[in-house]
């Protein structure tokens, strides 16, 4: 596989369930990030991770949790979600945090949040 | 006063026109500008990269950035049904390691 890999493409739970968005890149970048993106509004920035530690987290609620195992994969933990939470969340890699390394995103997780 | 403000359209044009999308910034820091382009049901893949002022083209695509007027601009010449999409203007400062993402301007091609 090659590109940046999330799974599950759909996900719809309840407010009160426990979930795990993954994220796995195939490019040999050091950095990974979570996004979120909902209708009518710019991507928001959530979680950066270089080299597998967290450097940035963007004032993200509690209900969301990451991961970074190694480099080459990222998890996003949900539990206690609310409805306002229903958007697309994207996973990207790039090699490094700076500005001048372009960021390659997965085809996002669609998650809808009962 | 958002960061980078985009029309979100939609915009529509027969196949072969040329087409103009464009954003404003309010950051004078901002020294790189990329354009993403996202498919229905896909992620937002880098279409061009550009750092400070001035045009950079590629192929059909032409991205043009006015520092001065705080102006971005990308330009699709013959444009074909497979350029309808959304497409991401993303800004960025030459320190730090964020982009400042456009809300995204719908384009489609009609054949």
């Amino acid at each position: 596989e090659t590109g940046v890999t999330q799974t599950p493409r759909h996900l719809v739970m309840g407010m009160t369930n426990k979930k795990s968005l993954k994220c796995e890149q195939h490019l040999g970048h050091n950095a990974m990030y979570w996004y979120k993106q909902s209708a009518k509004k710019p991507l928001e920035l959530m979680f950066v991770y270089n080299f597998k530690e967290q450097t940035e987290n963007n004032s993200v609620p509690s209900r969301f949790s990451p991961e970074c195992p190694n480099s080459s994969h990222l998890f996003l933990h949900l539990h206690t979600l609310q409805p306002e939470d229903s958007a697309l969340y994207l996973c990207a890699s790039s090699q490094g945090t700076g500005v001048n390394s372009p960021l390659h995103f997965g085809n996002g997780t669609r998650l809808t949040v009962t | 006063q958002k960061e980078v403000e985009q029309d979100p359209g939609p915009l529509s044009v027969p196949e072969g026109a040329i087409v103009s999308l464009n954003c404003t910034y309010s950051n004078s820091a901002f020294q790189y500008f990329m354009w993403y382009r996202q498919y229905s049901r896909k992620g937002p893949e880098l279409l061009m990269y550009t750092y400070s002022s001035g045009n950079k083209e590629d192929g059909r695509f032409t991205a043009q950035v006015d520092k001065s007027s705080k102006y971005i601009s990308l330009f699709i010449r013959d444009s074909q049904p497979s350029d309808s999409a959304t497409y991401l203007c993303a800004p960025a400062p030459s320190t730090g390691n964020q982009f400042y993402f456009g809300t995204g301007t719908s384009l489609t091609v009609i054949p």
